[in-house]
């Protein structure tokens, strides 16, 4: 009965490889996000989608590129991998509708270490 | 654009007194939400609260409660009773009613409860 999965939630790989995470919810939300934890634990946003649709594009390197091939998903791939991009990766999920209280829900986290 | 701060990197409290964790934020958005989340050391995201701007009465959800102050810009998070399963970061966040939807962090409170 898992709200939002990720898969897969530890990924050791070395610079310069390709690498991908999956996103699922079963929450039927139309708005999912991907955010970001650094080793200091501050989470930012990268991108989010609302119903298969790219509304927010935070200034990230564009060796990342998300895919949502339908609102239930969100895929998050890197290319070229680098050490700063070890971090924690928590995808998200929200009704989209405008107001109320709206919670996120977030996956367990992706921890990715880049060597 | 939004700012949410927390000021108080680490709290100590003894079991079974309340805390209160500090947030203030900035936003030039009219309507807003304010929420917090709890992210223990197994590292999932837990939704606790929200509160929404145009709320007249502070938000309550069991032990917890947001006293919010409007005219101050505060948001802040009051556990009454601690438990030792409240050892945790504890996140400030926000986001707009209308239009963008991502959640703006603070930079998190490290709460340790003590027996």
């Amino acid at each position: 009965d898992t709200a939002v999965s990720q898969t897969p939630k530890y990924l050791v790989t070395q610079m310069g490889n390709d690498k991908s995470i999956k996103c699922e919810q079963n929450l039927g939300h139309d708005t999912m996000y991907w955010y970001k934890q650094d080793s200091k634990k501050f989470l930012k946003i990268m991108f989010s989608y609302n119903n298969k649709e790219l509304i927010i594009n935070e200034t990230v390197p564009n060796r990342f590129s998300p895919k949502s091939p339908d609102k239930a998903h969100l895929n998050l791939h890197i290319n070229s991998l680098e050490l700063g991009d070890s971090a924690v990766y928590f995808c998200a999920s929200s009704s989209g509708t405008s107001g109320g209280g709206n919670e996120q829900y977030f996956g367990p986290g992706t921890r990715l270490t880049v060597t | 654009a939004q700012k949410i701060t927390q000021t108080q990197p680490g709290m100590f409290v003894q079991e079974k007194e309340a805390v209160t964790l500090d947030c203030t934020y900035d936003t030039s958005d009219p309507s807003y939400g304010l929420f917090w989340y709890k992210q223990p050391s197994s590292g999932e995201m837990i939704f606790l609260i929200y509160q929404g701007s145009y709320d007249q009465q502070n938000a309550t959800e069991g032990r917890y409660s947001l006293n919010f102050q409007k005219a101050r810009k505060s948001a802040n998070l009051v556990i009454s009773a601690s438990q030792l399963g409240d050892s945790a970061m504890y996140f400030c966040a926000m986001r707009a009613h209308t239009g963008r939807r991502a959640l703006t962090f603070g930079s998190g409170t490290r709460l340790q409860v003590q027996p």
